[in-house]
């Protein structure tokens, strides 16, 4: 199985912040990673595809990078609704696995 | 609108038996890949079973391979998930996932999960 290591586990940040958070591939996916948002008690939300392409309807203060074994998600102006957990899945080999997860939490 | 709604989840004992349901809305579900994710309690996300548009082909992880089942229904734009020999470690919330629209041979770039429903709680306890 591929492991996805996220870091930071937990991040303190304020609102207007750029933050950036790293996954990890235990091998190269190439550009097959999502990261997806989750706040407390609902669903996951896409929020990127394909390392960098952004779902549609989501702000564009989100934003993607990477490619091989090393990807980012950077929030540029950090908003009130932005504070929930991020979560980096790789599609590109069976069994899809999902990073442990990133809080952010207000600092 | 999309919406997918699960239901069927509850408490059983472990060894027990249960089959979730997940009905799609707002979709041309015959385009999507469909699968399951859980959560259990204050953990992170697994995935769990993919089918295929058609239903001819699913995979699955190795933690629930030859216990649990996936399927589909094009006709009532539903899937399923039998789960046998229920372990307490299988306590979780369900959801049912779409993957991105594909109309293509294969999916393998859209195998992200564009769409959620708002999950099902499954307890296995005795």
């Amino acid at each position: 199985d591929i492991q996805m290591t996220q870091s930071p586990s937990t991040l303190s940040a304020s609102v207007g912040d750029r933050v950036t958070i790293t996954c990890r591939a235990g091998q190269s996916i190439r550009s097959w990673l999502a990261w997806y948002q989750q706040k407390a008690g609902k669903a996951p939300r896409l929020l990127i595809y394909q390392a960098s392409i952004l779902e549609s309807g989501i702000p564009s203060r989100f934003s993607g990078s990477g490619s091989g074994t090393e990807f980012t998600l950077t929030i540029s102006g950090l908003q009130p609704d932005d504070f929930a957990t991020y979560y980096c899945q790789q599609y590109d080999i069976f069994p899809w696995t999902f990073g442990q997860g990133t809080k952010v939490e207000v600092k | 609108e999309v919406q997918l709604v699960e239901s069927g989840g509850g408490l059983v004992h472990p060894g027990g038996s249960l089959r979730l349901s997940c009905a799609a809305s707002g979709l041309s579900f015959m385009d999507y890949e469909m699968n399951w994710v859980r959560q259990a309690p204050g953990k992170g996300l697994e995935w769990v079973a993919n089918i295929s548009r058609s239903g001819d082909m699913t995979h699955y992880s190795d933690s629930v391979r030859g216990r649990f089942t996936i399927s589909r229904d094009n006709a009532k734009n539903s899937i399923f998930l039998q789960i046998n020999s229920l372990r307490v470690e299988d306590t979780a919330i369900y959801y049912c996932a779409s993957g991105g629209l594909c109309t293509t041979d294969v999916c393998h770039n859209t195998a992200y999960f564009q769409h959620w429903g708002q999950g099902t709680l499954l307890i296995v306890s005795s």
